[in-house]
């Protein structure tokens, strides 16, 4: 039972240009969630999204960043013109129907914007 | 309202020697407590989960970790350090009261002298 699965592993762009990062939940599961990892911090929340629907955007910043989970094909998180405090590396988790306490996560893209 | 405290960003034991990372919670209603730990350029990956069950929760790797309300405190504890314990590990606070996502701490780095 292959585990989350994140795409690129490593991306770096410049400031300006789009990143587009990709998230396969594991098997089975329907509920995606995304964080940011900045250097020296935990995780902070930023999106969590069911099959066709943002569930809760709170933590998402409100401009050049987006996110989508389609009823076909992985999760996207969208980040438009990114700038160099996009730098971080950001990471996907998932977790079975509603109800589940657990989530697990992907290896995570790490973003460099030169 | 859910938040996490993690004492000390660092912690440095020698190889053999009991491991004690320390994690203090709040939460309004009934938490589920985690501990993840990240190696090096990697995911997250589950040690242990307190969910209303057993206070004492047993983990992978000899990890274990108590949960104890009057102290609002869910440490780890490992009784003999190795090598390979080395890397970031993270407290982490969700509840049943909503979608489940949970709050981490800033994480501690375990550092294991030989």
């Amino acid at each position: 039972n292959a585990g989350v699965m994140q795409n690129p592993r490593h991306l770096v762009r410049r400031r300006g240009q789009e990143a587009r990062l990709r998230c396969s939940p594991m098997k089975g599961h329907s509920h995606v969630y995304w964080y940011r990892q900045l250097p020296e911090e935990g995780l902070k929340f930023m999106v969590y999204l069911q099959k066709e629907n943002i569930i809760d955007e709170s933590g998402m910043p409100k401009e050049r960043f987006s996110a989508e989970f389609p009823k076909e094909g992985p999760s996207i998180l969208r980040i438009q013109q990114v700038v160099r405090g996009d730098s971080a590396a950001y990471f996907c988790a998932s977790s079975s129907v509603a109800g589940e306490e657990t989530q697990y996560f992907g290896p995570g893209t790490r973003l460099l914007v030169l | 309202a859910q938040s996490v405290t993690q004492l000390g960003s660092h912690v440095s034991v020698s190889e053999g020697a009991l491991v004690l990372l320390r994690c203090n919670y709040s939460s309004s209603v009934p938490p589920y407590l985690f501990w993840y730990v990240q190696y090096p350029n990697q995911g997250l990956q589950l040690l242990l989960k307190y969910t209303s069950a057993a206070t004492l929760v047993k983990g992978i790797n000899g990890f274990e970790a108590e949960f104890k309300k009057s102290e609002t405190s869910f440490h780890l504890t490992k009784p003999s350090a190795h090598m390979s314990d080395a890397a970031e590990y993270f407290c982490a606070v969700s509840s049943s009261g909503g979608s489940y996502i949970p709050t981490f701490g800033r994480g501690t780095s375990l550092i294991v002298h030989p």
